[in-house]
């Protein structure tokens, strides 16, 4: 069983389309989190979300939308795509937002806007 | 702000070397650091997750070390094998975590 699963694992889209990446932990637990990971291979966190609720959001234009519908899942919608949006994208999740916890990541999804 | 360097940017070494790859932060208030393993085209894979108050941890052959009063931590890697070979990346976390650049290693064989 995936710990951390994402999809989709590739995606390609034309500037200005609105794209989803959907994301899913069953390892139970509360926190979940959204990471870019650019062409330079640098790793920054976009969001973090504690039992559906946003607790951080590192200055991400406001075209990035996350949705938490339940602990187990966060998704990412992105309006308006732009060329440099172009990047993996990348799930993780921890058991609570304490340092005792472990980050899991997910596979990633890659995107690429033309 | 907690910046986090890892040197060598880039390492190559021949099959069976032991190395050694180094990971330092600006803030010492932190709660853990922990150190992934990332292949071309994949996510990350966690090696070894260190506590604040630990000095070390170690998994078969990769043994991490802790100094949070230098803002130091490497992780050693003994009889490195070709399939060592990947991006090394360590984070340190203090309400959120913050990664460095990482280390591409080369094992030859």
């Amino acid at each position: 069983d995936t710990a951390v699963s994402q999809t989709p694992k590739y995606l390609v889209t034309q500037m200005g389309n609105d794209k989803s990446i959907k994301c899913e932990q069953n390892l139970g637990h509360d926190t979940m989190y959204w990471y870019k990971q650019d062409s330079k291979k640098f790793l920054k966190i976009m969001f973090s979300y504690n039992n559906k609720e946003l607790i951080i959001n590192e200055t991400v234009p406001n075209r990035f939308s996350p949705k938490s519908p339940d602990k187990a899942h966060l998704n990412l919608h992105i309006n308006s795509l732009e060329l440099g949006d172009s990047a993996v994208y990348f799930c993780a999740s921890s058991q609570d937002t304490t340092g005792a916890n472990v980050l899991t990541f997910g596979a990633g999804s890659r995107l690429t806007v033309l | 702000k907690q910046e986090v360097t890892q040197i060598p940017a880039a390492l190559s070494v021949p099959e069976g070397e032991n190395l050694v790859l180094n990971c330092s932060f600006t803030d010492s208030a932190i709660y853990n650091l922990q150190w992934f393993r990332q292949d071309p085209g994949k996510g990350l894979t966690s090696l070894l997750l260190i506590q604040s108050s630990q000095r070390e941890q170690t998994s078969g052959r990769l043994n991490a070390s802790l100094d949070k009063s230098s803002g130091r931590s490497t992780l050693y890697i003994a009889a490195s094998q070709p399939g060592d070979s990947a991006t090394y990346l360590c984070a340190v976390r203090a309400g959120k975590s913050t990664f460095g650049d990482g280390t591409t290693l080369t094992v030859k064989p």
